[in-house]
């Protein structure tokens, strides 16, 4: 069975630029997370999605956008790009149903901003 | 506000001994938690999750337990070996359920196993 992947593995860009991430699901799961990883902050909740909706949103500013498409397949946006947006950015698929469900998380995306 | 500690930041042991790791998390209203693993530069590997009903999941050499009403969890690793060495991190789902997976995650142990 496959598991979460991500694309592009890694990226670099200039301030200023905007940048578009993409995270594919493990088959059969709708909800997809994304959190942005830098070693100041730790693990950061950015949003979640389900069935192409966003179902949560974290504490960062409107740069940082996201949709899911009805095969699940998540992208993340972010605009007018920023040198403290330099981070791994990393997407979780969960399988619907009763809670607690485990999450499965993709090898990430490192985004640098020069 | 749910905070997730973990305790210690780092941690170094010679090969074969057997390790605990600390979470403590503020909010005792979570939902499930959840251990992971993570190489340098790499995704999380999910090892272990434990409901809120339970009190410990076992993998392997991998031991996991939950005391809601206290706000901890420890994961215990037997014979540690080299390949072990990676940052252990702890996260929490609070406890509106099905809402919503958002985890809350700790600020991870980074553990060393000397061979």
């Amino acid at each position: 069975k496959a598991g979460v992947t991500q694309t592009p593995r890694y990226l670099i860009k200039t301030r200023g630029q905007q940048v578009t991430l993409s995270c594919s699901p493990i088959s059969g799961h709708r909800s997809v997370s994304w959190y942005q990883q830098t070693p100041g902050q730790g693990l950061q909740f950015l949003f979640e999605y389900f069935s192409e909706t966003q179902r949560n949103k974290g504490n960062f500013p409107g740069r940082f956008s996201g949709r899911q498409f009805s095969n699940s397949r998540s992208e993340m946006n972010v605009s007018t790009l920023e040198l403290g947006d330099s981070a791994l950015y990393l997407c979780a698929s969960t399988k619907p149903g009763q809670g607690g469900n485990e999450q499965f998380f993709g090898p990430g995306t490192r985004l640098t901003v020069l | 506000k749910q905070e997730v500690t973990q305790i210690p930041a780092a941690l170094s042991v010679p090969e074969g001994e057997n390790l605990v790791l600390n979470c403590s998390f503020t909010d005792s209203a979570i939902y499930n938690l959840q251990w992971f693993r993570q190489d340098p530069g790499k995704g999380l590997t999910s090892l272990l999750l434990i409901q809120s009903s339970q009190r410990e999941q076992t993998s392997g050499r991998l031991n996991a337990s939950l005391d809601k009403s206290s706000g901890r969890s420890t994961l215990y690793i037997a014979a540690s070996q080299p390949g072990d060495s990676a940052t252990y991190l702890c996260a929490v789902k609070e406890g509106y359920g099905g809402a919503t997976n958002k985890l809350i995650f700790g600020t991870g142990t980074l553990l060393a196993v000397q061979p």
